[in-house]
């Protein structure tokens, strides 16, 4: 257990649709990663938080939206969902000037 | 660029034999190098890093791997393959971005097969 944690495990939804996922860090650690890992596109950094404040964008989609709140928690917000957006969503924690991440268990989103 | 590379798509190796995972990387400045292991179902698990110091690395679940500079490559290695150590395995190198944190570029993932 790396002590991430990731809300809820699987999700399913439609096409068109918006949905939230939640990431609690280790404990201690202020950074927050997202990526999305899918089968053709393989594992992509999405964008980085540190201390409620993003800090490095990746892959990103406009679509897309994160959030670091004050309490550390990350949420990562996907609108207009497009069957292509089915992945598994991680989310990372680590320190900032360490670099070693820890991952949290995943969100399974499927788009139907 | 930063980049990494692992050539393999899929390993297989028979129990008890010697086990490697490939890695190449393109860097600019000193190489900070990750290995990770997912298995099914299951978040990334940090196995081991590079950093400075000696190029062999010592890691968790009787994981280690070599760093060498000449060759660009951080193979993950272990003497004697067990089942349970099947499972997706991905090398990182970390990319310092301009406001001094730092995000970790991942290989595309070697499966490995560990037959009994």
């Amino acid at each position: 257990d790396s002590g991430v944690t990731q809300t809820p495990k699987h999700l399913i939804t439609a096409t068109g649709q918006r949905v939230t996922l939640r990431c609690s860090p280790r404990s201690g650690d202020l950074s927050v990663y997202w990526y999305q890992q899918s089968l053709d596109q393989g594992l992509q950094f999405l964008i980085q938080y540190y201390n409620g404040e993003e800090r490095a964008k990746g892959n990103i989609l406009e679509r897309f939206s994160a959030q670091q709140f004050p309490d550390l928690h990350s949420e990562l917000n996907l609108s207009s969902l497009e069957l292509g957006d089915s992945a598994l969503y991680f989310c990372a924690s680590g320190e900032k000037y360490q670099d070693t991440q820890y991952f949290g268990p995943g969100t399974r989103l499927t788009v139907l | 660029a930063q980049s990494v590379a692992q050539p393999e798509d899929q390993v297989n190796v028979a129990e008890g034999n010697p086990l490697t995972v490939k890695c190449t990387y393109s860097v600019s400045g000193n190489p900070y190098l990750f290995w990770y292991v997912q298995y099914p179902n299951r978040g990334l698990q940090f196995l081991l890093k590079y950093i400075t110091g000696d190029n062999l690395v010592k890691g968790s679940y009787g994981f280690e791997a070599e760093f060498n500079k000449s060759q660009t490559s951080f193979h993950l290695k272990k003497p004697s393959a067990l089942v349970s150590d099947s499972a997706l395995y991905f090398c990182a190198v970390r990319f310092a971005t301009s406001g001094g944190y730092n995000k970790l570029i991942f290989g595309a993932g070697t499966r490995l097969a560990v037959h009994p």
